[in-house]
């Protein structure tokens, strides 16, 4: 079965335009997050979706941050108004269940706003 | 303030030399979790240990997680070219969420030489 995927592998902005990172997740994983990844850091988590719901968006840093995720399966995080500082590897993960079931993670998305 | 501190955050070695990787925190976490992660891929889960004292054992790695669950380390043996990569450890707070939002440490870049 397929992995977690992303979309797309790289993106180029400039600075103060919109643009939509989509994660489609493991079939059937009701649990999905995304980490944000500065070059060879640590991940940042950003939000947590059960379904169709975000309990947690704690980790978004700023109200240009929303995400959305629809039918269960397909997320999307968009970024408005981007600034230099959004660049970085944004990495979705999806997990069967939530909790302690194994996180599976995608190849991330580029992102770099010139 | 990083809840999870990981050290060295470089390593750089001759093959069949043995490295250890620190990740240590002043909080309790029920889980602690050990990615490699290669460039332009996802982190890839090693292993997970929920028991305060737990040594579990990949091939060559050799991982450990602390009698008070509150640091873990990682141990490779005669290290290898291949074991090149960026490993990281995570944690699930304990008394935290329970949707398995994970707490990363900065990471640990690792080069291999032969």
């Amino acid at each position: 079965g397929a992995g977690v995927s992303q979309s797309p592998s790289n993106k180029v902005t400039e600075k103060g335009k919109d643009v939509e990172l989509r994660c489609d997740p493991i079939s059937g994983h009701t649990a999905l997050y995304w980490y944000r990844q500065s070059l060879g850091q640590g991940l940042e988590f950003l939000i947590y979706f059960q379904g169709n719901s975000a309990p947690d968006k704690s980790g978004l840093p700023s109200d240009r941050f929303s995400a959305e995720r629809t039918g269960g399966s397909v997320s999307t995080l968009t970024i408005q108004r981007t600034q230099q500082e959004d660049s970085a590897v944004y990495l979705c993960a999806s997990s069967l269940f939530g909790g302690a079931e194994t996180q599976y993670f995608g190849p991330g998305t580029r992102l770099l706003v010139l | 303030t990083q809840l999870l501190e990981q050290s060295p955050q470089f390593l750089s070695i001759q093959e069949g030399e043995n490295l250890t990787v620190y990740c240590n925190s002043s909080s309790v976490f029920s889980s602690l979790q050990w990615y490699r992660q290669e460039p332009g891929e996802g982190p890839v889960l090693l292993v997970t240990v929920v028991t305060g004292g737990e040594v579990k054992k990949l091939k060559r790695l050799t991982f450990q997680f602390g009698d008070a669950r509150k640091d873990s380390s990682l141990h490779i043996t005669a290290a290898q070219p291949g074991d090149t990569g960026l490993y990281l450890c995570a944690g699930d707070r304990a008394g935290g969420t329970s949707y398995g939002k994970l707490t990363f440490g900065q990471g640990t870049i690792l080069t291999v030489h032969p």
